[in-house]
């Protein structure tokens, strides 16, 4: 299996700022990867795919990068709404596996 | 737009077998060009992907579960089912489904239900 190890697990930070999740694949996968937010009590909505698509609807103040092993996705300037958990995914192959997820709170 | 939504027990007793059923509305599952997904969430950890059974039949299942696992779908009824025997409480989780696009380039889980609460006690 290809372990995706994210960090951090969990951050503070303040409306406006800028913050960075990053993702590391165990192995290459191209650009087999995604990002979702994940709010409690409901189901995650993907954010960026094949590493730096952005999904239809997503504010642009989220974006991702990457390929290969290092993956990043960051928020340019936080808004309220952006609390959340964020998890990576691959799908270079089976079975997809996540990562563990970074909480976001608020400073 | 294509909506997915779970159904089936909450409440379950150690050694049975977990059914659920995802309803997929607003699109069609017979066109082709996704696979349909499950994906699980122990209370408050991370997500576990189940496995998946794709337009041509083919299914892939997470080997931790491969065992206890099967995945249908009856496309007549816009559905799909997961089925997970002998359960125990390391079962119990919230249950999704989701929809996979094949193209890589499209991406992974585009479209998931709201998830299903499961319970497994004695």
């Amino acid at each position: 299996d290809i372990q995706m190890t994210q960090s951090p697990s969990s951050l503070s930070a303040s409306v406006g700022d800028r913050v960075t999740i990053t993702c590391r694949a165990s192995q290459g996968i191209r650009n087999d990867l995604g990002w979702y937010q994940q709010k409690p009590g409901k189901a995650p909505k993907r954010l960026i795919y094949a590493a730096s698509g952005l999904q239809s609807g997503v504010p642009s103040r989220f974006s991702g990068s990457g390929s290969g092993t290092e993956f990043t996705l960051t928020i340019s300037s936080l808004q309220p709404e952006d609390f959340a958990t964020y998890y990576c995914l691959q799908y270079y192959s089976y079975p997809r596996t996540f990562g563990q997820g970074t909480k976001l709170e608020i400073k | 737009q294509v909506q997915l939504q779970e159904s089936g027990p909450g409440l379950l007793k150690p050694s049975q077998t977990l059914s659920l059923t995802c309803t997929v509305s607003g699109g069609s599952m017979s066109s082709g060009g996704y696979s349909w997904n499950w994906i699980r969430q122990h209370p408050g950890r991370g997500l576990e992907w189940i496995g998946n059974i794709h337009h041509s039949g083919s299914t892939y299942y997470n080997p931790s579960l491969k065992s206890r696992v099967t995945i249908s779908v009856d496309t007549s009824k816009k559905q799909f089912s997961l089925s997970l025997s002998a359960v125990t409480a390391a079962d119990t989780a919230i249950y999704f489904c989701a929809r996979e696009p094949e193209m890589p380039a499209a991406g992974a889980f585009d479209i998931w239900g709201q998830g299903t609460r499961v319970t497994v006690s004695s």
